[in-house]
């Protein structure tokens, strides 16, 4: 059975620019959740996709937006990025909607 | 928004078991509580969850009071390698898209 995956691992970008995360999730898992982590606090809910449509979002401004596939592998797109936005990005995927299972996350850095 | 409060930091020695304390008063009937752990660098790993029954898996056990205004997570022999930062969450089933995770106790395994 093959695990939560993200890529890339790091990336660094500039004020102003968008970025693009991917995660792809465990096999048989058909939800898949985005967290925001910012160092030394506890993640923090971005939005959910269930079956390929959004399904919560938590507190976050519009340029944030993601996209789940067919094979319930999803993207996580920031636009116009802040230096707030450095952060490490986890994604969650689930079946039952009880068990989240997580990546290893993205560690974004934007100077 | 988080519901829980869990101390900082614990220190604990290797092969001793870690009783980890988590007060959630304000919990409504419907409400699970899950704990979760992250190693650094990590994300987060699903450890356990229980509605008001007491809970034990190969991880961990789950010891909720009758009131279920409080629990604790036992980790019955603690390895350094249980060295994290743990969560305590209170979920209802209305908001099974998302985990509101606040700052966590860091527990330190010490040989």
């Amino acid at each position: 059975e093959t695990g939560v995956t993200q890529s890339p691992t790091h990336l660094i970008k500039t004020r102003g620019q968008q970025v693009t995360l991917r995660c792809s999730s465990q096999s048989g898992h058909n939800t898949v959740s985005w967290y925001q982590q910012a160092l030394g606090q506890g993640p923090q809910f971005i939005f959910q996709y269930y079956r390929e449509e959004e399904n919560g979002r938590g507190n976050f401004p519009p340029r944030f937006s993601g996209l789940q596939f067919p094979n319930y592998s999803s993207e996580l797109n920031v636009n116009a990025l802040e230096l707030d936005d450095s952060a490490l990005y986890l994604c969650a995927s689930s079946s039952s909607g009880f068990e989240q299972y997580f990546g290893p996350g993205t560690r974004l850095t934007v100077t | 928004d988080a519901k829980t409060t869990q101390p900082t930091s614990m220190d604990c020695a290797e092969g001793r078991a870690a009783n980890l304390p988590c007060n959630h008063s304000t919990i409504s009937g419907n409400e699970y509580v899950y704990w979760y752990r992250q190693i650094h660098s990590q994300g987060p790993q699903y450890i356990i969850h229980g509605l008001k029954n007491n809970e034990t898996n190969e991880m961990a056990s789950l010891i909720i009071t009758e009131d279920r205004k409080s629990s604790t997570l036992i980790l019955p022999h603690a390895t350094l390698r249980d060295t994290a930062v743990y969560y305590c969450i209170v979920r209802a089933p209305r908001d099974d898209y998302k985990l509101s995770f606040g700052a966590g106790t860091t527990v330190t395994v010490r040989a």
